[in-house]
């Protein structure tokens, strides 16, 4: 079945330093959409992206879509503490669906 | 907006009790959907539904999972009998209806359920 793989598990970062999480899925996907949860929380949207080769970017944040439509990666510059939590990304399948696969997320921890 | 609501937000049971979550999605959202997270197999869609009726319940781990949507402002998980093997936090979500695109989710605190 449709598979989103996401690298690496886990994350040890010192503040001030970047980070990047990569997202690859065995198939086309319609858009990709990335999540944070800090610990003991909720995931919570960050973003959308649906266009081929589309770049976004939040303050630090940068958001990619692979021109396949197949990769997407976060990457974070000079990390903060705030930045602590489990990044997924998730992504919907062409055709209609409605249903999101999840990634099994990154977590990132940032040392001060 | 309260935003999605989930109860109870734990829930600490003996194998073969029934469980039954629920939740209340942001009024107006015509999608509802169920996950489990667990460390081992990450966040997994149970099933959803649009507009109250069910679309995908691939994800329903087995028969002794149900879920029901009998109106637009509630929705319930049920496990009977549960299993240790179901502890796990399950989360629900909605999301507004399409608009030209996929729209993003907005999950509910979830339930951290145990079953000894």
């Amino acid at each position: 079945g449709q598979q989103v793989m996401q690298i690496p598990q886990y994350q040890h970062v010192q503040e001030g330093e970047d980070f990047t999480t990569y997202c690859n899925s065995s198939t086309t996907l319609s858009n990709i959409q990335w999540y944070k949860q800090r610990p003991g929380g909720h995931p919570v949207f960050l973003i959308q992206l649906v266009k081929s080769g589309e770049v976004k970017k939040q303050k630090r944040l940068t958001f990619q879509f692979g021109e396949a439509k197949k990769n997407s990666s976060l990457h974070i510059t000079a990390t903060q503490t705030t930045d602590v939590g489990t990044y997924f990304c998730a992504g919907m399948l062409k055709g209609g669906s409605e249903k999101l696969v999840f990634g099994k997320g990154t977590k990132l921890t940032v040392n001060p | 907006d309260a935003g999605v609501i989930q109860s109870p937000r734990h829930e600490v049971t003996e194998m073969g009790q029934e469980v039954t979550l629920r939740c209340k999605p942001i009024s107006g959202h015509d999608y509802l959907f169920w996950y489990r997270q667990t460390m081992m197999r990450g966040l997994e869609l149970l099933i959803y539904f649009n507009n109250n009726v069910p679309i995908d319940d691939s994800g329903m781990p087995e028969d002794r999972f149900s879920a029901k949507m009998p109106n637009a402002s509630f929705s319930t998980l049920k496990i009977q009998p549960s299993e240790p093997r179901d502890s796990a936090v399950y989360f629900c979500a909605s999301s507004p209806a399409r608009s030209g695109g996929r729209e993003t989710q907005y999950f509910g605190p979830g339930t951290r359920l145990l079953v000894l």
